[in-house]
C-alpha cells in the first residue's frame, strides 16, 4: 500500500541551526502538505504545495520556514534557525485531490536544544 | 468559540462496547470530514473521510455528517483492545478552492479493556 515517508523519524539540533525535514509524498499525488503536533496539542497546519508553489500557508508559517520540492518525489520543510519552541512532530501529508483525503506520514519528532 | 470541538476524554470501554465520538464545528464553510486514529508519537491514519452531510460506514465504523447542526460523529461497534488509540476529527472547506488545509479537533483518547 502506498504511504508517505519522512526521515529522519528524530531530529536534535541545536537552537539556532537550520534543519531540514524530509518527505516523499504518494506518487500520484498533486497536493503536499507539512503539519505539526506540539506534544499535547493540536495538530496544527502549516503550508499546503501545489504546481510547484505554496497555496495556503498559517501565520506559524513565517520567514524562518520554507519548502521546496526539489526534484519528482522529494518534499522538504526547511527550517532556517531553529528555536526551542519549534520541538514538535512534524508531519507531513499527501493528497490526490486538494482538501480531501489526506494521508499523513509517520512523522519527524525534532528536538531543539 | 473554537473552529473545531472535541472532548478529549480519556473514554474507558470495556471491550464489546459500542463507542461514540464527536466533534462540532463553527464555520460552516467545511464540507470535508475525515476521522483518523493517531497511536503516541506516531503519524495520523486516516480512517473515514465524508463529502457533505450523511452517513458512511466501513466494518466496524460509522461515520456521520450533520452540517446543520454542525456536528459529526464516529461510531465504533463491537470495539476491539487494538482500538485503544487518539482519535482525531479533521475538516476542511476546499477541493479545487484555496482552503486546502485540515482543521483538526484535539483528539479523543480512547482506551478499550480486555
Amino acid at each position: 500500500e502506498p504511504e508517505v515517508t519522512q526521515t529522519p523519524s528524530h531530529q536534535v539540533t541545536q537552537m539556532g541551526q537550520e534543519v531540514i525535514l524530509r518527505c516523499v509524498p504518494i506518487s500520484n499525488h498533486l497536493y503536499f502538505y507539512w503539519y505539526r503536533q506540539i506534544l499535547g496539542q493540536k495538530v496544527e497546519f502549516l503550508v499546503s504545495f501545489y504546481n510547484n508553489e505554496i497555496s495556503e500557508k498559517s501565520e506559524i508559517f513565517d520567514d524562518q520556514f520554507s519548502v521546496e520540492r526539489p526534484d519528482g518525489s522529494n518534499f522538504t520543510l526547511k527550517i532556517r534557525s531553529t528555536k526551542l519552541e519549534d520541538s514538535a512532530m512534524y508531519f507531513c501529508a499527501s493528497s490526490e485531490v486538494g482538501g480531501t483525503e489526506a494521508f499523513f506520514g509517520q512523522g519527524t519528532r525534532l528536538t531543539v536544544v | 468559540q473554537k473552529e473545531v470541538e472535541q472532548d478529549p476524554g480519556p473514554l474507558s470501554v470495556p471491550e464489546g462496547a459500542i463507542v461514540s465520538l464527536n466533534c462540532t464545528y463553527s464555520n460552516s464553510a467545511f464540507q470535508y470530514f475525515m476521522w483518523y486514529r493517531q497511536y503516541s508519537r506516531k503519524g495520523p491514519e486516516l480512517l473515514m473521510y465524508t463529502y457533505s452531510s450523511g452517513n458512511k460506514e466501513d466494518g466496524r465504523f460509522t461515520a456521520q455528517v450533520d452540517k446543520s447542526s454542525k456536528y459529526i460523529s464516529l461510531f465504533i461497534r463491537d470495539s476491539q483492545p487494538s482500538d485503544s488509540a487518539t482519535y482525531l476529527c479533521a475538516m476542511s472547506a476546499g477541493s479545487g478552492g484555496s482552503n486546502y488545509k485540515l482543521t483538526f479537533g484535539k483528539g479523543t483518547l480512547l482506551t478499550v479493556n480486555p
